[in-house]
């Protein structure tokens, strides 16, 4: 996965616990983003990273937080998990000069995290 | 704000069938478009990409032209295959380097 580690693959909790998932790059791209895929939303945006320390909120960013504290890891928490976070869970990177077909700036993802909230 | 609409699916084809997924942009600027594709299973995989209007991204036998004048991007390939039986795509990248997805289109090719 273009250097690209997701964990855990897969994490059953309960209601009110909190969960931590880690996203570790050796792209060493600026960018790192996290998104969450569930069936008839398609992929949409938690947060994402423009560089150590600098973070932003996507479209569906409550009840989620964010870490960056080095270049090749990117954190993503749920505080108190609910069942409405039951969820594949993808990372992407994105910097100039990504391998890809050509050119210009394109994501990578990881293989995915799916969480599971009882 | 912008956003990206493809048709709905799921889509069930012949093998060696021509197929079309319509996909369109709504973005401030000039974005980026892209079709990713996604295998049971796995994550998303970049199938081509086209960066300015007229440029035509093309991989795999996989097709599609960006079109300004009609905010449209969509994906054609003139026979398909088994093994491109997966979930389709569509993203922009606006000028802050957000990539925004479409629901995705589910494509079931059948011998």
């Amino acid at each position: 996965d273009a250097g690209i580690t997701q964990s855990p693959r897969h994490k059953v909790t309960e209601t009110g616990t909190p969960v931590t998932l880690r996203c570790h790059q050796t792209e060493n791209h600026r960018y790192m983003y996290w998104y969450r895929q569930d069936p008839g939303h398609g992929l949409r945006l938690i947060h994402y990273s423009y560089g150590v320390k600098d973070t932003d909120k996507g479209e569906v960013s409550d009840g989620y937080s964010v870490s960056r504290s080095k270049t090749e890891d990117f954190l993503l928490t749920l505080e108190s998990a609910t069942s409405s976070q039951t969820s594949v869970y993808f990372c992407a990177i994105s910097g100039a000069g990504d391998r890809g077909l050509s050119g210009a700036n394109v994501l990578t993802f990881g293989a995915g995290s799916r969480l599971t909230v009882l | 704000g912008d956003s990206v609409t493809q048709m709905e699916g799921p889509v069930t084809l012949s093998e060696e069938a021509f197929l079309t997924i319509n996909c369109t942009y709504t973005a401030t600027g000039y974005p980026s478009l892209f079709w990713y594709v996604q295998y049971p299973g796995e994550g998303l995989q970049l199938l081509l990409k086209a960066t300015k209007a007229d440029d035509k991204g093309s991989n795999k036998g996989f097709e599609a032209t960006y079109r300004k004048e009609t905010t449209s991007f969509h994906l054609e390939k003139g026979s398909v295959q088994v093994s491109d039986s997966a979930v389709y795509f569509c993203a922009l990248r606006n000028t802050g380097n957000q990539f925004y997805f479409g629901t995705g289109t589910s494509l079931t090719v059948i011998p």
